[in-house]
C-alpha cells in the first residue's frame, strides 16, 4: 500500500501570494493532520480533519485553512504569505484520528521569497 | 502541555547500542511517552510508545523511569540508516485528536 503523499514536493512563492498543499492519506485512514516545520525546528502542529471536520487547530493565524474531502484527502491553503511562512508542511493520516499512532508524508518544502 | 527535555545531540559508533535520554518531570499519571524519529528529507516516523512498563519492538527498546519522570529510548546495534533526529513525546490522555507536541529532538550521528 501507498503511504502519505504529498504535492507538490519543492515550492516557490513570493509574498502576498497564495498557496495550496494536498495530502492523500494512507488508505483506509479517515484523518489527516497537518504541520509546520521550520529549519532546524521540530514539526508544529497546524490543523487536524477527521470525517470532513475540523477536530483541531493550532496557534497559526487565520491565513492557514484547510479542508478533507469525501475521499479523506486533504488540502491546506495560506494566503498572504510572509518570509516565515517558509517551510516544510508535512501531512500525518490515521485511521481514526485519535491518540493512535501517526503515519507521516515526506512534506512538502515552502520557500517565500 | 507537559514538556520534555532531551540532550541536542549523540554520537555513536555502527554495531554498538545506543541510549537516547528523555526527562519529562511534569508529567500526568495517565500520559503516555512516544517516541518518533525523523531521517533525514522525510517526515516524522513511529518509533514506539509506553505508559509505564519497559516496551520492545523490532525498532527499539523503552525504558520508563518508575517514577515516569524520565525515559531512555534503547536502539541494540545502531546502523548508518539510524541517523535521525529522534523525538521524545508526550501524549495527553485528555487531549483528543493527533496533535503531537514536538519539542527539539537528539539528532543522533552514527559512526561506521
Amino acid at each position: 500500500d501507498a503511504g502519505v503523499t504529498q504535492s507538490p514536493t519543492h515550492l516557490i512563492k513570493t509574498r502576498g501570494q497564495h498557496v495550496t498543499l494536498r495530502c492523500s492519506p494512507i488508505s483506509g485512514h479517515k484523518s489527516v493532520s497537518w504541520y509546520q516545520q521550520v529549519l532546524g525546528q521540530g514539526p508544529q502542529f497546524i490543523f487536524q480533519y477527521y470525517e470532513k471536520e475540523e477536530r483541531g487547530r493550532g496557534n497559526f493565524p487565520d491565513r492557514f485553512s484547510a479542508r478533507q474531502f469525501p475521499n479523506y484527502s486533504s488540502e491546506l491553503n495560506v494566503n498572504a504569505l510572509l518570509l516565515g511562512d517558509s517551510a516544510l508542511y508535512l501531512c500525518a493520516s490515521s485511521r481514526t484520528g485519535g491518540r493512535e499512532k501517526l503515519f507521516f508524508g515526506s512534506g512538502t518544502q515552502l520557500s517565500v521569497l | 502541555d507537559a514538556k520534555t527535555t532531551q540532550p541536542n545531540s549523540m554520537e555513536s559508533n555502527e554495531e554498538e547500542p545506543v541510549h537516547l535520554p528523555c526527562n519529562h518531570s511534569t508529567i500526568s499519571g495517565t500520559d503516555y511517552i512516544h517516541w518518533y524519529r525523523q531521517l533525514p528529507s522525510q517526515g516524522p516516523e513511529y518509533v514506539i510508545h509506553g505508559l509505564t512498563s519497559n516496551v520492545n519492538n523490532r525498532m527499539a527498546s523503552l525504558a520508563i523511569a518508575e517514577d515516569r519522570k524520565s525515559s531512555t529510548l534503547i536502539l541494540h546495534r545502531a546502523t548508518l540508516r539510524d541517523a535521525a533526529v529522534y523525538y521524545c513525546i508526550l501524549r495527553e490522555m485528555k487531549a483528543a485528536g493527533n496533535k503531537l507536541t514536538f519539542g527539539g529532538g537528539t539528532r543522533v550521528l552514527v559512526k561506521p
